[in-house]
Formats: C-alpha cells, structure tokens, sequence
C-alpha cells in the first residue's frame, strides 16, 4: 500500500523558516516524480514544486520561486521541502503527492497533509 | 500561467441527480486535465485523469470529457459520499494550475 506521511509542520513566526519532510512507502519512491501542493484555509489547491525522480530537474511555482526549495533523498525514500522567510500568506496545509509522470500527468497518492501556520 | 476556471462554483443536487460540472482553461491544454474530490479535512483524490480515463477503483457513475480547453466531469445518480468539493487541474505545463473548485452540496 502507497503512503505518504508528511511532518515538520507548525506555528511560525513571520519571516522565519521550516522543513517539512514526507516519508514514502509502498512503492519505489526512486521511480516517481513528487510535488507538493498546498491549500489554504477555507481555500483551493495550489501546486508549489516538483521535481524528477531522480533529483535532476525541479521546478516551483512563481509564488514561492526564491524561498522554496524542494528536495529528495532517495536511499531514505524522503522528499523535502525548505521553506525560507515565510508569510502569513504562506499559512497552508501542505501535501506530499506522487506524481505520474509520462504520457499524462497527474497526482495519483496524497498524504494526508501537514499544517503550516505563520502567525506572530 | 495557464488559468482554470470551473463552473458553477457551488451546486446543490439531490441523491440520484445526474450533475455536470464544466472547466475551461484560458488557453489549449490538449486532453492534460484531471479531476479529484475531496471532503473536509481529508486529502483529495483522483478521479479522472487526461480528460477522461478513470483512476482505479473509482465508480463508474463518474465521467470526465472534453478537450483542447472545454472539460466537463459528470457524475450519473449521485450517492450520498459523492457530496464534495472537485477540482480540476492542468498538467499541459509543468506549472501546473487547478480550478476554483466546485463545492456539490446536498438540497
């Protein structure tokens, strides 16, 4: 069975930084691309950053492009996401997906999330 | 960016209604467009993916179509677990967007 267990989340001071970590299991995580997505409160999906399965290629959307930087490890089966000077715009739950990638595109396994809150 | 635009935002429907919910990206996305449901405090999960294939184990009352940039998701004889939020979500440029949501509600 596929799983996704993000951590590393919490309260955060405007202007601070965080990692957020996803252990992955079931499946070999060195074949897949991962992304993160996020969701504010009360809000839509959001897709933050990606990168390759073997950790040559990312890419991150403009919003948080400079202070996000996502990251894997494969002999640990872990994918990373540094965040660096956060906002209050920045409070969101944060998923780990799996993301097929070839032919189409899409995110077929989800954790189950991880809060950020960045609130003074 | 490539936006997409999902409609109607909100809709309420009773159990065994057939419903349609339409999304429109704001330029050619191919058939790269999937579809996923989500309910309160849970993750969401997948549907439809490129346009219209079903994700595994998902019902056959779900049905995605369309292409180049009008989509639809239609859902025959709604059940009671299918009162959610759903998302569409462009994957033609790897930056990838998502609709609004639409939020089925119970009438």
């Amino acid at each position: 069975e596929v799983q996704l267990v993000e951590s590393g989340g919490g309260l955060v001071q405007p202007g601070g930084s965080l990692r957020l970590s996803c252990a992955a299991s079931g499946f070999t995580f060195s074949s897949y691309w991962m992304s993160w997505v996020r969701q504010a409160p009360g809000k839509g999906l959001e897709w933050v950053a990606h990168i390759k399965n073997d950790g040559s290629e990312t890419d991150s959307a403009d919003s948080v492009k400079g202070r996000f930087t996502i990251s894997r490890d494969n002999a640990r089966n872990s994918l990373y996401l540094q965040i660096h000077t956060l906002s209050v715009d920045d409070t969101a739950v944060y998923f780990c997906v799996r993301e097929v990638f070839g032919g189409y595109f899409y995110f077929d396994h989800w954790g189950q999330g991880v809060l950020v809150t960045v609130s003074s | 960016d490539i936006q997409m635009t999902q409609s109607p935002s909100s809709l309420s429907a009773s159990v065994g209604d057939r419903v349609t919910i339409t999304c429109r990206a704001s330029q050619f996305i191919s058939g790269y467009l999937n579809w996923y449901q989500q309910k309160p405090g849970k993750a969401p999960k997948l549907l439809i993916y490129a346009a219209s294939k079903l994700h595994i184990g998902v019902p056959s009352r779900f049905s995605g179509g369309g292409s180049g940039t009008d989509f639809t998701l239609t859902i025959t004889s709604l059940q009671p677990e299918d009162f959610a939020t759903y998302y569409c979500q462009q994957t033609y440029i790897t930056r990838y967007t998502f609709g609004q949501g639409t939020k089925l509600e119970i009438k």
